[in-house]
């Protein structure tokens, strides 16, 4: 079971580019690293996954180095609408495993 | 992404009584759902995982008899909050995937959970 550290709150203004990173030391070979993004009172949302090197879609880029053992997620140009809690969550969903989420980072935009 | 809807969105219930709460995959096959329950500015928690078909795998500490969760077709799943009592008033969400076309999990808008 991959633990995730993230930091627990950033700020940051709007406009600017922020960067989540998450650490998961103990990821294991099929793991997949997945980030989400929750707004009070509602389910989080899918955000980007990926497994290795670099992805990126329309909202967001994230980063994974060789070794595997964090990941960044980047968000491009944030703005007021982005404040919301961060999770990275890692596992992969065939087979045994457990999907458990970290205690999340809480991004606040500032305008 | 794929659809998860989950319905009611808020319930509020008497003591001693049950309810239930339903997670629907809208647009995919899920294989496999998960129960979570959130607490005000927690974490989620994961209650329980389910695969179609075959009874949950429930964590250490969720009762599995208060708990009670169907996952009888490929795309509801139920919980069942039996002998409700006011400390299982939270916010629950369901999550759900298919393992045969990808590892991605897609969560329902949550559900509110009152119990008086």
């Amino acid at each position: 079971l991959a633990k995730t550290t993230q930091p627990i709150s950033m700020d940051s203004y709007e406009g600017q580019e922020v960067n989540i990173t998450c650490s998961h030391n103990n990821i294991a070979t099929n793991d997949y690293i997945t980030w989400y993004q929750q707004f009070p009172s509602q389910g989080p949302r899918f955000i980007i996954q990926g497994y290795k090197t670099k992805v990126t879609n329309e909202v967001a880029s994230l980063f994974i180095p060789a070794d595997r053992k964090s990941s960044t997620l980047s968000l491009p140009r944030v703005s007021l609408s982005d404040t919301a809690v961060y999770y990275c969550l890692v596992g992969v969903l065939a087979g045994s495993y457990q999907l458990t989420f970290g205690k999340g980072t809480k991004l606040s935009v500032i305008p | 992404g794929a659809v998860v809807s989950q319905h009611p969105s808020w319930v509020i219930c008497k003591s001693g009584t049950s309810v239930k709460i339903e997670c629907r995959s809208l647009d995919f096959q899920a294989t496999t759902m998960f129960w979570y329950r959130q607490f005000p500015k927690q974490s989620l928690m994961l209650m329980a995982t389910s695969n179609e078909g075959s009874k949950a795998t429930y964590e250490q500490g969720v009762e599995k008899d208060k708990f009670l969760i169907n996952h009888a077709s490929l795309t509801l799943s139920t919980l069942t909050v039996t002998s409700a009592h006011p400390e299982d008033s939270s916010f629950y969400i369901c999550s759900a995937g298919d393992l045969r076309s990808g590892n991605t999990i897609y969560f329902g808008e949550g559900s509110w959970l009152t119990v008086v």
